[in-house]
């Protein structure tokens, strides 16, 4: 089944600095990658997914991109600020199976 | 957010004993789930259901039973609850699986086995 690994498990950036998380996969049939977002003591929520036939995606502050050869894909937040401090994960998944979701990156955006 | 809810969001309970966290959605998704989250180990699926009556197992299903006789709710049991056990349960449901849209998650209920 899918693996998926995620690094690192804690960052800190300075405001205003980027933050880069990063994520493998293990199944080469996986096609959809989400990015969760989960603030203290909050339920985890989508702030951005991809899919296999994209190479990468935006959204204001936030990208994600993919790399299906390596099986990677990777978070990029830029101008960080106070409230993206969070635990994010990715996910995985071929579609036909649940996702399978990283142990999370605990992102602290220092003031 | 209002559209999933879970109860109790928070349980202690003795080792030993039957515990049933509830999870109830609104929006009529086929597809509901069951994470567990504790630190270290990110989100992992307990159980998942894909209809009325239709349960499979996840990663990490053993102590746990779930039942799913009405689309809206989704029950999961601790026959006898281990300290093990303690954890932040999430539920979740979607319209489908997976690689279509978004997992809508429940706001939690955290249970401390004693």
């Amino acid at each position: 089944g899918e693996n998926v690994e995620q690094h690192p498990s804690t960052l800190s950036v300075q405001e205003g600095d980027s933050a880069v998380i990063k994520c493998t996969y293990s199944d080469s049939a996986s096609n959809y990658f989400p990015w969760y977002k989960q603030e203290l003591g909050k339920r985890p929520q989508l702030i951005i997914d991809i899919r296999s036939n994209v190479g990468e995606k935006k959204d204001q502050r936030i990208a994600v991109t993919l790399n299906k050869t390596a099986k990677h894909f990777s978070l990029h937040i830029t101008e960080t600020q106070p409230e993206d401090s969070a635990v994010y994960f990715c996910a995985a998944t071929a579609g036909n199976t649940p996702l399978v979701f990283g142990k999370g990156t605990r992102l602290s955006v220092i003031a | 957010d209002a559209g999933i809810t879970q109860s109790p969001r928070y349980k202690i309970t003795e080792t030993g004993r039957q515990v049933t966290l509830m999870c109830h959605q609104t929006w009529s998704h086929s597809y509901m789930f069951w994470y567990r989250q504790d630190l270290g180990h990110g989100l992992r699926l307990i159980y998942y259901s894909a209809a009325a009556d239709i349960t499979d197992k996840g990663e990490v299903p053993d102590g746990y039973v779930v039942s799913r006789s009405k689309t809206e709710n989704f029950p999961l049991t601790l026959e006898s609850a281990t300290r093990s056990q303690t954890s932040v349960y999430f539920c979740a449901s979607s319209e489908l699986l997976a690689g279509a849209g978004e997992q809508y998650f429940g706001p939690g209920t955290r249970l401390t086995v004693t």
